[in-house]
């Protein structure tokens, strides 16, 4: 059983148009985290949210964390054809990361 | 990047030998984890270490050893390959006060 619930598992969009991807837990953490994975490569971190209602933005990317501190949010403007890969969503509690299943971004050009 | 590194890449085994898959790394950091990935199950925790000798299980240990007799040094020992042991496996290190993991390449494990 997932602690996480990353939704949708798949999104195929065109270049240009919007999209969010969402995490969702019944568990609070103590910060959450976004991870970026492409093809044959480790998760690069994109950003970690630790405070409730927390919004952090990077360049066209959108990060927010839910007030309770259970779930999350990505959203990316403008999407590009370099945004494509595999997102993963994480919390941390003691030191240890729970992760999501992924989410699956295709932006064609 | 993070100075961390896997070794092998990539390894093909039978079923029932022993496997060690290696992580090392140049950060001098007391967290490190070695994590597996499936399709479908994102990444899950083998074992972590939080220093030279300390080590505990994660959520799917059985089947899996691990040693850290150096800082920058951290074993993942598969004593007899199944193959649901089939994965690619991860290896992270964390710095002190942080929540944040960094990973290392992978490593493509096929046991046939």
């Amino acid at each position: 059983t997932q602690l996480l619930e990353q939704s949708p598992q798949f999104l195929s969009i065109q270049e240009g148009e919007n999209l969010t991807v969402y995490c969702n837990s019944s568990s609070v953490f103590s910060s959450l985290q976004w991870y970026r994975q492409e093809p044959g490569e480790g998760p690069v971190l994109l950003v970690t949210v630790v405070t409730g209602g927390e919004v952090k933005k990077l360049k066209r990317l959108t990060f927010q964390f839910g007030d309770a501190r259970k779930d999350s949010s990505l959203h990316i403007t403008a999407a590009q054809p370099g945004d494509t890969g595999l997102y993963l969503c994480a919390g941390a509690n003691d030191y240890k990361l729970s992760f999501g299943a992924g989410t699956t971004v295709t932006v064609r050009a | 990047d993070a100075g961390i590194t896997q070794s092998p890449r990539h390894k093909v085994t039978e079923t029932g030998t022993p496997v060690t898959l290696r992580c090392h790394q140049t950060e001098n950091h007391r967290y490190m984890y070695w994590y597996r990935q499936d399709p479908g199950h994102g990444l899950r925790l083998i074992h972590y270490s939080y220093g030279v000798k300390d080590t505990d299980k994660g959520e799917v240990s059985d089947g899996y050893s691990v040693s850290r007799s150096k800082t920058e040094d951290f074993l993942l020992t598969l004593e007899s390959a199944t193959s649901s042991q089939t994965s690619v496996y991860f290896c992270a290190i964390k710095p002190d006060r942080s929540y944040e993991q960094y990973f290392g390449p992978g490593t493509r494990l096929t046991v046939t």
